[in-house]
């Protein structure tokens, strides 16, 4: 199975601030590397698929970037909605892994 | 509308089953895998499988093979997962989540279920 390695584990980042979170692979994913939201107690949330796409709704400040093994989602102004946990997962082969998450907080 | 709607909490003694349910509505049922995921308390997402509506064929990750069983009902677009011999690692909450069976991500999510396994 493809290993899903995020970092960091916790972040704490200022409103305004960039954000960056990452998601390293086990071997290469060939860009099927999927972003998610979650905040406490709701079901997970689609940000990004295919390593760079928005998804329907998503705002603008998120955005996504990668190939091969690492990938990176950047919240381009850190707003307070954004406290949540962020998963990855990988969509190239089966069985799909997620990343254990990164939880950001607003400092 | 695209919604997923998931059956109620459940509490459970060792050893019992429990047989989850996922209503989908506003796509074609058929059209889309449904997967589910488990997250037990203040942990991360773990995959437990897929089934495809189509034709009922499913896949399971390894380590749940032996524990959930994943049906489709095309007739009232419900997707199922049984749970059987529950233990204490079982208590989770459950979600179902739908995914394009020609491509694309998991796009949306029921809001999940908890399952508790206690005495």
């Amino acid at each position: 199975d493809i290993q899903m390695t995020q970092s960091p584990s916790f972040l704490s980042a200022s409103v305004g601030e960039r954000v960056t979170l990452s998601c390293k692979a086990s071997q290469n994913i060939n860009k099927y590397l999927d972003w998610y939201q979650q905040k406490l107690g709701e079901a997970p949330k689609l940000l990004i698929y295919n390593t760079n796409n928005l998804h329907t709704g998503i705002p603008s400040r998120f955005s996504g970037s990668g190939s091969g093994t690492d990938y990176t989602l950047t919240i381009s102004s850190l707003q307070p909605e954004d406290v949540a946990t962020y998963f990855c997962l990988q969509r190239n082969s089966w069985p799909n892994t997620f990343g254990a998450g990164t939880k950001l907080e607003l400092k | 509308e695209v919604q997923l709607q998931q059956s109620g909490p459940e509490l459970q003694r060792p050893g019992a089953s429990v047989k989850l349910s996922c209503k989908a509505s506003g796509y074609t049922f058929t059209e889309y895998y449904m997967y589910w995921v488990k997250q037990r308390p203040k942990q991360g997402l773990e995959l437990i499988g897929r089934i495809d509506p189509e034709d009922g064929s499913t896949d399971y990750v390894e380590k749940f093979k032996n524990k959930a069983t994943l049906t489709a009902d095309t007739s009232s677009n419900t997707a199922y997962m049984q749970l059987s011999s529950l233990t204490s690692e079982d208590t989770a909450t459950y979600f179902c989540a739908r995914r394009g069976t020609t491509s694309g991500p998991i796009d949306y999510w029921g809001q999940g279920v908890m399952v508790t396994v206690s005495s």
